[in-house]
């Protein structure tokens, strides 16, 4: 149980290109989702929180605008990551707690989309 | 921010042999969770621990929950080539909002047959 379904799973794109990632949870209705980025050899750093139903909880540092998060149903969020640079490129990972759970309850994690901008 | 320090970075071992990696804090974590990665897929859960002093297994895989809540311990016993991956501990910080979970940097483990 717990299944994370992240689409797609890579994506090649020109700078430029507007890019939507979807995280869906599979087997669980998730109230929270969470958006993280990594980087080579780095550790998974929180970019967002999404809530179903309202607006995002961005980390410090992270554009809003840049990467717009819709959190339209307890099964689905998505990360648009908008007007992508090559800076941009990185390895995008979104997680679920399921509904109802403590905070301090484990998240599941998606596989991840490795984006990479020409 | 709060950050968790893990350790080893990285482990070259044989097959067959013990590892083990902790994760240390300086402040009072009340859940310690550890994942696996392996290249190219996002964590996996391995085990949560969620009381000072617990010790729970998971097949191979060790974990415990220091006394002073501040530090974790993952052992994984007899080593197989599988068990290849990175490592992370994890927390829930409350200082942001929902519990948001704080990552170690991980232990790379690489396991030679």
């Amino acid at each position: 149980g717990a299944v994370v379904s992240q689409h797609p799973s890579r994506v090649i794109c020109k700078s430029g290109t507007s890019v939507k990632i979807e995280c869906r949870s599979l087997d669980f209705q998730a109230t929270t989702m969470f958006w993280y980025r990594q980087f080579p050899k780095q550790s998974l750093m929180l970019m967002a929180t999404s809530n179903e139903g309202s607006k995002a909880t961005y980390e410090q540092g992270v554009e809003k605008d840049k990467f717009l998060i819709n959190h339209a149903s307890l099964t689905l969020s998505t990360l648009t990551v908008t007007s992508a640079h090559p800076e941009d490129s990185s390895f995008y990972i979104c997680s679920a707690r399921v509904q109802g759970s403590l905070s301090n309850q484990p998240q599941h994690f998606g596989d991840g989309t490795r984006l990479s901008i020409l | 921010g709060q950050q968790l320090n893990q350790s080893p970075q990285s482990m070259f071992i044989q097959e067959g042999e013990d590892v083990s990696m902790n994760c240390t804090s300086s402040s009072i974590f009340n859940t310690w969770l550890w994942y696996k990665q392996e290249p190219g897929e996002g964590p996996v859960l391995l085990i949560a621990l969620y009381k000072a002093g617990e010790l729970t297994s998971n097949g191979r895989l060790t974990a415990q929950f220091g006394i002073t809540r501040k530090d974790s311990f993952l052992n994984i016993s007899a080593s197989i080539p599988s068990d290849v991956g990175i490592y992370f501990c994890a927390g829930p910080w409350y200082g942001g909002s929902q519990g948001n979970l704080i990552f170690g940097k991980g232990t790379k483990l690489s396991v030679k047959p």
